[in-house]
C-alpha cells in the first residue's frame, strides 16, 4: 500500500496570506490527523477528520481550519498567515487508534 | 489534560551499545496506548513501538523494548545493540483508547547520537 502523502512538500508564503496543504491517507484509512510542529512548542494536535466531519480539534486560532472529502482526503487552510505558523504540518492517517501512519509533511515558511 | 514529559533533551550512545529513553506521562484515563516514534533528519514520523495500558507484558520490538510502569505512569524505551541508523529524534506520545480518540500527545523529544 502506498503511504501517506502531503503536497506540497515545501511552502514559502508572506505575512498576510493563506495557504492550503493537502494530505492524501493510506488507502482504506478514514482518519486523518493534522499536527503542527515546530522547534518551540514541539508537536501540537490541530484537528481530525473522519469520514468527513471534525471529530476532534486542538487549541489553534479559527484561522486553521480544515475539511476532508468523501475519498477521506483532506486539506488544511491557514488564513492570514503569520510570522509564527512558520513551522513543519504533519499528517497523519490512521483506521484505529492505536496506530498512526504520518506522511512526509510540509515545510511551511511564513516571510 | 494529558501531558507527555520526556526529561532528557539529548543522548548518546557508543555504536553496539544500549541505551534507555525516557518518559513519563499524565492522564485520569485507564485504557490508552502509548507510543514511541522516530524522526530521523528526513522528518518522517516513524512508529517505533506501540503499548496498551491494559497489556501488563512490555512490548518488544526486535532491538527495541520497553519498560511500562503503569502506576508510576513511566514509559521507558531500550534500544539494544544501538546502530548508526538508530540516530534520530525519538518521541513519546500518548492517546486515550477508544473511538475518536486520534490525538496524539507528545513529549518534547529526545534527540539520540549513536556513536561509531
Amino acid at each position: 500500500k502506498a503511504g501517506v502523502t502531503q503536497t506540497p512538500r515545501y511552502l514559502i508564503k508572506t505575512r498576510g496570506q493563506q495557504v492550503t496543504l493537502s494530505c492524501s491517507p493510506i488507502s482504506g484509512h478514514r482518519s486523518v490527523s493534522w499536527y503542527q510542529q515546530t522547534p518551540g512548542q514541539g508537536l501540537q494536535f490541530l484537528f481530525e477528520y473522519f469520514s468527513e466531519t471534525q471529530r476532534n480539534k486542538g487549541n489553534f486560532p479559527g484561522r486553521f481550519s480544515g475539511r476532508q472529502f468523501s475519498n477521506s482526503r483532506s486539506e488544511m487552510n491557514v488564513s492570514t498567515l503569520e510570522l509564527g505558523d512558520s513551522a513543519l504540518y504533519l499528517c497523519a492517517s490512521s483506521w484505529t487508534s492505536h496506530e498512526q501512519f504520518f506522511g512526509p509533511g510540509t515545510r511551511l515558511t511564513v516571510l | 489534560a494529558q501531558t507527555v514529559t520526556q526529561s532528557q533533551p539529548e543522548m548518546s550512545v557508543q555504536e553496539a551499545e544500549t541505551v534507555t529513553l525516557s518518559c513519563t506521562y499524565d492522564t485520569s484515563e485507564s485504557d490508552y496506548y502509548l507510543f514511541w516514534y522516530k524522526q530521523p533528519p528526513s522528518r518522517q514520523m516513524i512508529l517505533v513501538i506501540r503499548q496498551e495500558a491494559y497489556k501488563q507484558q512490555n512490548a518488544t520490538e526486535n532491538r527495541f523494548s520497553v519498560n511500562f510502569q503503569k502506576a508510576a505512569k513511566s514509559f521507558s524505551l531500550k534500544i539494544s545493540d544501538s546502530q548508526l541508523g538508530d540516530a534520530a529524534m525519538y518521541f513519546c506520545a500518548y492517546t486515550r483508547r477508544g473511538q475518536g480518540a486520534q490525538k496524539l500527545v507528545f513529549g518534547q523529544g529526545t534527540r539520540l547520537t549513536i556513536n561509531p
